[in-house]
């Protein structure tokens, strides 16, 4: 089992709607998770990180984690076509990250 | 803003080929990192170094090497390039505060093709 799984997708979606991506990682251990944005032929950009459990917002950006389920979270309120990317998880510890494959996500205009 | 940058945003090289990726960063970062990224496999840790002169292995450093001479310059090293080299390298780099995540910045990446 990998230590962080996410689903590669592709997820399309219209414009305007709420996107739920989602990581499970197995190793407790840790506590702190990022979500990267990653544009075609770019690197990736940190879009947000969460320590713990429960919710950080950023704009129409929502980080969640629910540790009782090991499930990492991102939510895209009214998702516009700029928001077309590959979305990674990642869960932080000292000096290296694990990350999970990426979702490919589409939104359409 | 932190900046990192790496030498080549497209590189194309021989098999047997010796390969120079440069990273460079500007913001006075302890840790630097190489990454390659593939298709279904995600971003894997090639080196990464935590101080001037320091490396460490990561999760895949056979057939590369590395050196970090200078604090802001990371360099990865492809002594004998092959085609299953050919990959997306990301360089990233983060400071040593450990009371936060040590976030790690990317830079835009190198997309090497080994022919």
């Amino acid at each position: 089992q990998k230590e962080v799984e996410q689903d590669p997708g592709p997820l399309s979606v219209p414009e305007g709607a709420i996107v739920s991506l989602n990581c499970t990682y197995s190793n407790s251990a840790f506590q702190y998770f990022m979500w990267y944005r990653q544009y075609s032929r770019k690197g990736p950009e940190l879009l947000m990180y969460t320590y713990s459990s429960g919710n950080k917002e950023d704009g129409r950006f929502t980080a969640q984690v629910d540790k009782s389920s090991k499930y990492i979270s991102l939510f895209i309120r009214d998702s516009q076509p700029s928001d077309s990317a590959t979305y990674l998880c990642a869960r932080a510890g000292t000096y290296k990250y694990i990350f999970g494959t990426g979702t490919r996500l589409k939104v359409l205009a | 803003d932190v900046k990192v940058t790496q030498s080549s945003r497209y590189l194309v090289k021989r098999t047997g080929e010796k390969v120079f990726l440069e990273c460079v960063q500007d913001m006075d970062h302890e840790n630097m990192f190489w990454y390659r990224q593939d298709p279904g496999l995600g971003l894997r840790l090639i080196y990464f170094s935590y101080d001037v002169k320091m490396k460490e292995k990561g999760d895949i450093p056979e057939g590369y090497s590395v050196s970090r001479e200078k604090k802001e310059r990371f360099s990865l090293i492809l002594e004998s390039a092959s085609t299953n080299q050919t990959s997306m390298y990301l360089c990233a780099s983060s400071s040593s505060d450990r009371t936060l995540t040590d976030t790690q910045y990317f830079g835009p990446g190198t997309r090497l093709t080994v022919l």
